[in-house]
């Protein structure tokens, strides 16, 4: 079945480590989008790429990085610069023929930092 | 100015109760108004959009009522079921941008009785 999967679907973290989370699609979308999920604040996007290898910045980049070097797959990487990383991620992709402008969202990585 | 303000922060309806969730925003440049339902542990998934020459869009038990002039909409879900028991966001699009670079509400939880 067609559809966006991320990994882990949990992951504790030391303070100080780095740690990437992953995204493949294989709805042969072109955009692809991580989000960041905390309670009461809605989502916030942190990074997006509308193709391979090209992505921008999003509202929260601060902190991340992303890569974009197949159509597949946009890995998210949370570094130790990002103060308060304890969150759900959520990783979605849009296009298509339709091109409606509906987001398909995976269902989401939660990072614990310990 | 760049916000989408929801409310309320959680609802509680009885079976068959006509639950309404609000979103008001600033921005005249948001183009497209789309609502997103999430369940407990999964990412969430297009419901219902709208753009602002509409003024009221149904589909099934949704319906979104949009108020161009007040920069208000809102979601009204008919005839609830305790399957409609959700958390929900609104959210826009800027004019021109990525279809998939939302700004969203603080979401809605909602609870169905039996």
């Amino acid at each position: 079945d067609g559809g966006i999967t991320q990994s882990p679907k949990y992951l504790f973290r030391k303070e100080g480590q780095n740690v990437t989370l992953s995204c493949e699609q294989n709805l042969n979308h072109d955009a692809m989008y991580w989000y960041r999920q905390d309670p009461g604040q809605g989502l916030r996007l942190i990074y997006y790429s509308q193709i391979v290898n090209d992505f921008q910045k999003g509202d929260i980049a601060e902190g991340y990085s992303v890569s974009r070097e197949k159509k597949e797959s946009f890995p998210l990487t949370v570094t130790s610069a990002q103060k308060n990383p304890t969150a759900f991620y959520l990783c979605a992709s849009r296009g298509g023929r339709a091109n409606t402008g509906e987001l398909f969202f995976g269902e989401g990585s939660r990072l614990t930092v310990l | 100015q760049q916000q989408v303000k929801q409310s309320p922060q959680s609802l509680i309806v009885q079976k068959g109760g006509i639950p309404i969730i609000n979103c008001a925003y600033e921005n005249t440049a948001f183009d497209y108004f789309p609502w997103y339902q999430q369940f407990p542990g999964k990412g969430p998934a297009l419901l219902i959009a709208i753009r602002p020459d509409v003024s009221e869009k149904k589909e099934g038990r949704f319906t979104i009522s949009f108020n161009k002039s007040a920069k208000q909409f809102s979601l009204h879900i008919m005839d609830s079921q305790p399957g409609d028991s959700a958390t929900y966001f609104c959210a826009a699009r800027m004019k021109g941008t990525s279809y998939g670079k939302l700004t969203f509400g603080q979401g809605t939880i909602l609870t169905v009785h039996p």
